[in-house]
């Protein structure tokens, strides 16, 4: 199985503040890892795909980088919107899996 | 605009069964893979199993191998997990997500239907 670690697993912050999550994979992955923000009690919503392409809609203060084994999740200035619990997702072999998850906390 | 909705969930006791069911609109279902991801209460996001478009393929997290199994029905728009032997560790909301099909994956999620495994 890929297994991807995914840190930290929260963070607190505050509005305007820039934060940057982070996911490892093991084996490497080329870029086929998607980024999604879960807010309680919702679905997840895809933020990323292919690694670094914003999905349309979404906000341009989100974006993502990365390829292989390190990837990022950017959020240059925090909203209050924002404050979600944040996933990757590797969709490069099976079974996919997710990160652990990071809870952004004011 | 697509959409995806989840039905089927509700409480059993351990080792029973429970059909979920998902209905796709506003795409062109029999194009896309499909995927049910889930998650228990206060937990992370956990996939389940996939299926091709013309079912050939199925995949599967291994700890569901063997107890669910995945379908559908393209001419009804529907995606189907059946779920034997369940165990409290199932227990969790269960998605309906769009796979592949052209598209960069796990675009779009329902809203999911709770199954809780509970005597």
């Amino acid at each position: 199985d890929i297994q991807m670690t995914q840190s930290p697993s929260s963070l607190s912050a505050s509005v305007g503040d820039r934060i940057t999550i982070t996911c490892r994979a093991s084996p490497g992955i080329r870029s086929d890892l998607g980024w999604f923000q879960q807010k309680p009690g919702k679905a997840p919503k895809r933020l990323i795909y292919g690694a670094s392409s914003l999905e349309s809609g979404v906000p341009s203060r989100f974006s993502g980088s990365g390829f292989g084994t390190d990837f990022t999740l950017t959020i240059s200035s925090l909203q209050p919107e924002d404050f979600a619990t944040y996933y990757c997702l590797q969709h490069h072999g099976y079974p996919r899996t997710f990160g652990q998850g990071t809870k952004v906390e004011i | 605009e697509v959409q995806l909705v989840e039905s089927g969930g509700g409480l059993v006791q351990p080792g029973g069964s429970l059909r979920l069911s998902c209905v796709g609109s506003g795409f062109n279902f029999r194009s896309f893979w499909m995927s049910w991801v889930r998650q228990a209460p206060g937990k992370g996001l956990e996939w389940v199993a996939n299926v091709r478009q013309d079912e050939s393929e199925k995949y599967y997290v291994e700890s569901v191998e063997g107890r669910f199994t995945i379908s559908r029905d393209n001419a009804k728009n529907s995606l189907f997990l059946q779920m034997n032997s369940l165990t409290a560790e199932d227990t969790a909301m269960y998605y309906c997500v769009r796979d592949y099909g052209g598209y960069p994956p796990y675009d779009f999620w329902g809203q999911g239907t709770l199954v809780t495994v509970s005597s």
